[in-house]
């Protein structure tokens, strides 16, 4: 049962290249997110999406784009990396947006240095 | 006032000990809380729902108190592989849930030997 899977786990950048993160669930989830983790700032929301086709921004959107083209796979997409989006970044999704029973998932993470 | 706060620790207990964290949260409307756990390098994970009349897992102990804005984690006979940072969750509303998700900073918890 694999869960939420996000690639790659580890990668280094220049200033001003792109990349694309990809975050996939088996959970038949319909929200996911993107959250990023700094040292004592704790996770901050990227985007997130709820449901196939629908995104929208969280916290700290800027510099970051997103699409969900597909139900199981929410891609996170830097254009022109800067070093101050040097993170370590989360995927994760839930089954359902009530509260209480809005228990997220989250995969094994991908460590992003921009240098 | 941030809206999520926890004290960063680090707590270091001996094994066997009983460890309490708190967490104060700023909006008086949040509807559900919860404690995850994350390791070193690794991805959180929840560890317990907090209901508002208080739950036990085994060593664990949650409570909530609404008059004064906090939550609690209570962990009693500490081993070694409670070792981790706990993250305070807490949930605005029932309704629009899933963008108002707020983590904590985290309390950092190490067991010693």
């Amino acid at each position: 049962n694999a869960g939420v899977t996000q690639t790659p786990k580890f990668r280094v950048l220049k200033t001003g290249q792109s990349m694309t993160l990809l975050c996939a669930q088996d959970m038949n989830h319909e929200y996911m997110y993107w959250y990023r983790q700094d040292p004592g700032m704790g996770l901050r929301l990227i985007h997130y999406s709820v449901g196939e086709g629908t995104t929208a921004k969280g916290e700290v959107p800027d510099g970051y784009n997103v699409s969900r083209l597909k139900k199981q796979n929410f891609l996170l997409g830097l254009e022109s990396a800067a070093p101050s989006q040097t993170s370590v970044y989360f995927c994760a999704s839930s089954y359902s947006r009530s509260g209480g029973k809005n228990i997220q998932y989250f995969g094994a993470g991908t460590r992003l240095s921009v240098l | 006032r941030k809206e999520v706060e926890q004290d960063p620790g680090p707590f270091n207990v001996p094994e066997g000990a009983t460890v309490a964290f708190n967490c104060t949260y700023s909006n008086s409307a949040s509807q559900s809380f919860f404690w995850y756990r994350q390791d070193c390098r690794k991805e959180p994970k929840l560890l317990m729902s907090v209901y508002s009349s208080g739950n036990e897992d085994g060593r664990f102990t949650a409570q909530l108190n609404r008059a004064s804005q906090y939550i609690s984690l209570l962990i009693r006979d500490s081993k070694l592989s409670d070792s981790a940072t706990y993250l305070c969750v807490v949930n605005p509303t029932m309704k629009t849930s899933y963008d108002k998700v707020i983590f904590g900073p985290g309390t950092s918890l190490s067991v010693i030997p």
